[in-house]
C-alpha cells in the first residue's frame, strides 16, 4: 500500500538558517503530495499541495517540489522564524482520493 | 477561516464504557473523516462518511467502532466497548469534495485515554 516517510523526528535549528525537512513516499499510483502544519493544541492545517511533477508551490515562505523520480516532496524555506516552530506532516494521496497517507510528522523547533 | 470543531477536547474513560466523539464539521462540507494518532506515531486514516453512508474504512476501524452524522448535526465516532489500546488522540476532518478538488479542514483533536 501507499506510504510516506519522514526521517526527522526532531529538528532544532537557529533563527535565520535554512529549513528543510524530508518526506518521500510510495506509492501505486501517481500520487497527490501535501504538507500540514500543526502549531501547539491547534488543529493540522495545510500548508503546500502539489500534483504536478517538478513544479514548486509556495506558501508562507515555505516551496516543496514534487520529484517523481525520486519520489520525494522535501519541504525548504530560506530563513527559519521563530513562530515556524511546530509539527510538519508529510501526506499523500492516490490510490484513494478519498483519504490521506501521512508520514510519522517532523517536529520543528527554531531558536534564537 | 471555517473550522472544525471537536468535543471534548478531553476525555477519560474507564475500559469497557462506551464513548462518543463528536465533531462539528465545516457547515457545506460533504466528506467526513476520522484519523487516529496514537502517541508517538503518525496519523492513521479511520474511516470516511458521504451522503449518511461510510465510503471507506482501514483495519483500525473495527467491530466496536461506528460513525454516524445523525439530522446533519454532529459527526461522531462512537466505541462501544472501549478497550486500552483504544486511547489516541482523534482528529475529525471534513472537506465539500474529494481530493484534490478539495481541501481538508481538521479538528483540534479529542485525546482519549481509556484506564
Amino acid at each position: 500500500g501507499d506510504s510516506v516517510t519522514q526521517t526527522e523526528g526532531l529538528v532544532t535549528l537557529t533563527e535565520g538558517l535554512p529549513v528543510m525537512l524530508n518526506c518521500t513516499y510510495q506509492s501505486t499510483y501517481s500520487p497527490f503530495l501535501f504538507w500540514y502544519v500543526q502549531h501547539l493544541n491547534e488543529a493540522p492545517k495545510l500548508l503546500l499541495k502539489s500534483f504536478t511533477d517538478n513544479k514548486r508551490p509556495e506558501h508562507q515562505g515555505f516551496h516543496a517540489t514534487l520529484h517523481k523520480s525520486s519520489s520525494s516532496f522535501h519541504l525548504q524555506k530560506s530563513s527559519a522564524q521563530l513562530s515556524d516552530s511546530a509539527l510538519y506532516y508529510c501526506a499523500s494521496a492516490s490510490s484513494s482520493f478519498s483519504k490521506l497517507v501521512f508520514g510519522q510528522g517532523t517536529s520543528l523547533s527554531v531558536v534564537p | 477561516g471555517p473550522k472544525v470543531l471537536q468535543i471534548p477536547s478531553h476525555q477519560i474513560i474507564d475500559m469497557g464504557q462506551m464513548v462518543t466523539l463528536n465533531c462539528d464539521p465545516v457547515s457545506n462540507h460533504l466528506y467526513f473523516y476520522w484519523y487516529k494518532q496514537i502517541l508517538g506515531q503518525q496519523m492513521e486514516f479511520l474511516v470516511n462518511f458521504y451522503n449518511g453512508k461510510v465510503m471507506e474504512k482501514s483495519k483500525l476501524f473495527k467491530d466496536q467502532f461506528s460513525v454516524e452524522r445523525p439530522d446533519g448535526s454532529y459527526f461522531t465516532l462512537k466505541i462501544q466497548p472501549t478497550a486500552l489500546e483504544d486511547s489516541a488522540v482523534y482528529f475529525c476532518a471534513s472537506s465539500l469534495g474529494n481530493i484534490p478538488n478539495s481541501d481538508y479542514t481538521f479538528g483540534s483533536g479529542t485525546r482519549l485515554l481509556v484506564i
